[in-house]
């Protein structure tokens, strides 16, 4: 079975500045992982994913991830955020065993707001 | 290109009453996905449907929920007298054939049981 714990249930920060989301998992498997961003009133839309190969992930708006494997972490930074990224953010992990990796696995999500 | 659409967004039943979600995959989507989110829980995957068969359905709770995705119109899924722990939102999701790494989620549905 698989978790996934985010740390932080509402980080606020001001325009510009940057901002880490963090995210930690477990599993006893190999693991794919993904950062969705929920805008209000829409659907999960995907920030990024890793899959494999490089560690360091970038994804739409600026978003990257690190893939920390001793750690279990897969944390999203963006160096400088707007107004607009005002969004709940998920983490989510599925297995790359059993032929299941369609299950994902969602943390609790982290509600992001961009003051001025 | 539409994205998933999940209607209605919002429903109200009482106890006992029959609740029905509908969701409409992206066009050329025949992999569809439902999650449900309890209150200040994450989604936790409940059912894997294709085009006329149900893959995987570890997720669902055993009694009164059901889900289909028939051949022509969308995926429903169905909760049969429903009580109050049934309130949550209700997320489809959909795929291109195979990929289930790359899902496209729909807005949800909000379920509330007075």
């Amino acid at each position: 079975a698989q978790s996934v714990t985010q740390l932080d249930s509402q980080v606020p920060v001001f325009e510009e500045a940057p901002v880490e989301l963090r995210c930690n998992y477990s599993s006893s498997v190999s693991v794919y992982l993904f950062w969705y961003v929920q805008y209000p009133n829409q659907g999960l839309q995907l920030l990024l994913k890793y899959l494999s190969g490089s560690t360091l992930v970038k994804g739409i708006n600026g978003f990257e991830a690190e893939f920390n494997k001793s750690q279990t972490s897969f944390h999203l930074r963006k160096p400088s955020v707007h107004i607009s990224d005002t969004a709940e953010y998920f983490c989510a992990v599925s297995s790359d065993s059993g032929g299941s990796n369609y299950k994902l696995t969602f943390g609790k999500g982290t509600l992001l707001t961009v003051n001025p | 290109n539409a994205g998933v659409m999940q209607n209605p967004r919002h429903l109200v039943r009482r106890r006992g009453q029959e609740a029905r979600l509908r969701c409409s995959p992206m066009k050329g989507h025949s992999h569809v996905y439902w999650y449900r989110q309890l209150p200040e829980e994450g989604l936790k995957f409940m059912v894997y449907l294709q085009k006329e068969n149900i893959i995987d359905e570890s997720g669902m709770p055993k009694e009164r929920f059901s889900a289909e995705f028939p051949k022509e119109g969308p995926s429903i899924l169905r909760i049969q007298q429903v009580v109050r722990g049934d309130s949550a939102a209700y997320f489809c999701a959909s795929s291109p054939s195979g990929d289930g790494n790359t899902q496209y989620f729909g807005p949800g549905t909000r379920l509330t049981v007075l």
